[in-house]
């Protein structure tokens, strides 16, 4: 069974640097075609892609945020770390991971097919 | 970077009527690969988005066969052919062809 979790401060202070886990089970990032991403959601707002790591431990970050962001695992702990420099109120969101799996018999690429239920980050003083 | 665009911004839907959202990317989302890295995901309230249809036109497991995909290059369609209560929530789309991003979401809510 697969599952992921979210954990992190609910409240950081403005200028704070974040940093999130999803601890994740039921599947090994060290295993092929297997890939983690963070995502976030501002309250009544749109999903935005943050950051991905990859098998291979490959990492790709969203173009506006990547001078912020930093993501990493630690496999044996089959965690996923996300850290976010410099917060600013407008970085108030729930924030999620979300593993992507490309399927060896087809070749398909799941991308997004299991989700943490997300972590609320307020950003105030 | 890759746009996505979503129309409408929201929906309201008699149950058993079709609904149909439309996306549309600054690019081709078309691989050399030959396949086409558009997917599209719903957010029930209160909940963690959920995988529909992956590759453009490909119902996810557990899916009900009422949704589909369909479009090809810059241009997609997820269509619901009779909604029911249950498929109340937000709409996304998002390409994967260069890094991820997602369509701003379209609302889909029962009259």
């Amino acid at each position: 069974q697969v599952t992921l979790r979210e954990s992190g401060p609910a409240l950081v202070k403005p200028t704070q640097t974040l940093t999130l886990t999803c601890t994740f089970s039921g599947f090994s990032l060290s295993a092929n075609e297997m890939c983690v991403s963070w995502i976030r959601q501002p309250p009544g707002k749109a999903l935005e892609w943050l950051a991905l790591i990859d098998w291979h431990d490959d990492r790709y970050y969203n173009t506006s945020l990547k001078t912020r962001l930093t993501i990493s695992r630690a496999t044996s702990k089959s965690q996923v770390v996300l850290t976010m420099t410099n917060m600013d109120p407008l970085d108030t969101a729930m924030y999620f991971c979300a593993r992507s799996i490309r399927s060896p018999n087809s070749n398909i690429w799941y991308d997004f097919d299991y989700w943490g239920q997300g972590t609320l980050v307020t950003v105030s003083s | 970077d890759i746009v996505v665009t979503q129309t409408p911004l929201s929906l309201s839907v008699t149950p058993g009527q079709p609904a149909s959202i439309s996306c549309k990317s600054s690019q081709s989302l078309l691989h050399s690969d030959g396949k086409t890295y558009l997917y599209w995901y719903l957010q029930k309230p209160g909940q963690s988005p959920q995988l529909l249809i992956y590759e453009a036109s490909n119902r996810f497991s557990g899916v009900p066969d009422r949704f589909s995909g369909s479009g090809s290059g810059t241009d997609f369609t997820l269509k619901i052919s009779r909604v029911e209560a249950e498929d109340v929530g937000i709409y996304y789309c998002m390409q994967s062809l260069q890094l991820r991003t997602f369509g701003g979401g379209t609302k889909v809510e029962i009259k």
